[in-house]
């Protein structure tokens, strides 16, 4: 497509319930990011797959968020048990790293998705 | 403290007035520097790379100081269009990868 496409735009869920937010990024990028955002607040990183290498999860904040990416393409990302603090706006981005060796990563530009609005009841 | 820090505002400034933005960042093995814009309810979109130089778009200025670990967004002439939010961010390697960390940003209102 010709830009990152998430679904859906808009999540309302019951508290203790599990969703699924998708994210299809440009094709042909290789690394995919996801952020949320909070109503007023800065981009909150949660989770970045780059090509084969195994993801680096370290902002996931609690064991109920995970995420996968398969065949290098389209990434899930899911919430368990969702709490009224997961309320937020989920961004996912990717971006295609121009540049290899040392100097890989050093000119990457971002592109973003318009995001999921989770609200959870 | 966090890595990536910026004054959330807002600045509120007039049409036509200059107005600065800083943004300093702790992490020393930061290599990339980018600034972005974030209109209400929308997503980030890439203002301008940041580099060493410092690098001019139009009337914008972004301007990078290792020693200090500091990045600057100058807008002159200001315009009511160039109300948003402006994202600092910045980019080290991490493992294979690279490790993207945006600062909470700053807000700019211009008036008439």
């Amino acid at each position: 497509g010709a830009g990152v496409s998430q679904s859906p735009s808009n999540k309302v869920t019951e508290k203790g319930k599990d969703v699924e937010l998708r994210c299809d990024p440009i094709s042909g990028h290789t690394a995919l990011y996801w952020y949320r955002q909070s109503l007023g607040q800065g981009l909150e990183f949660l989770i970045y797959f780059q090509g084969n290498s195994a993801p680096d999860k370290s902002g996931l904040p609690s064991d109920r968020f995970s995420a996968e990416r398969t065949g290098g393409s389209v990434s899930t990302l899911t919430i368990q048990r969702t709490q009224q603090e997961d309320s937020a706006v989920y961004l996912c981005a990717s971006s295609l790293v121009t540049q290899t060796g040392w100097f890989r990563g050093a000119f990457e530009k971002l592109f973003f998705g318009s995001g999921t609005q989770l609200s959870v009841l | 403290r966090k890595e990536v820090e910026q004054d959330p505002g807002p600045f509120n400034v007039p049409e036509g007035a200059t107005v600065a933005f800083n943004c300093t960042y702790s992490n020393s093995a930061s290599q990339s520097f980018f600034w972005y814009r974030q209109d209400c309810r929308k997503e980030p979109k890439l203002l301008m790379s940041v580099y060493s130089s410092g690098n001019e778009d139009g009337r914008f200025t972004a301007q990078l100081n290792r020693a200090s670990q500091y990045i600057s967004l100058l807008i002159r002439d200001s315009k009511l269009s160039d109300s948003a939010t402006y994202l600092c961010v910045v980019n080290r390697l991490e493992g294979a990868g690279n490790m993207l960390t945006f600062g909470g940003g700053t807000r700019l209102m211009v008036k008439p």
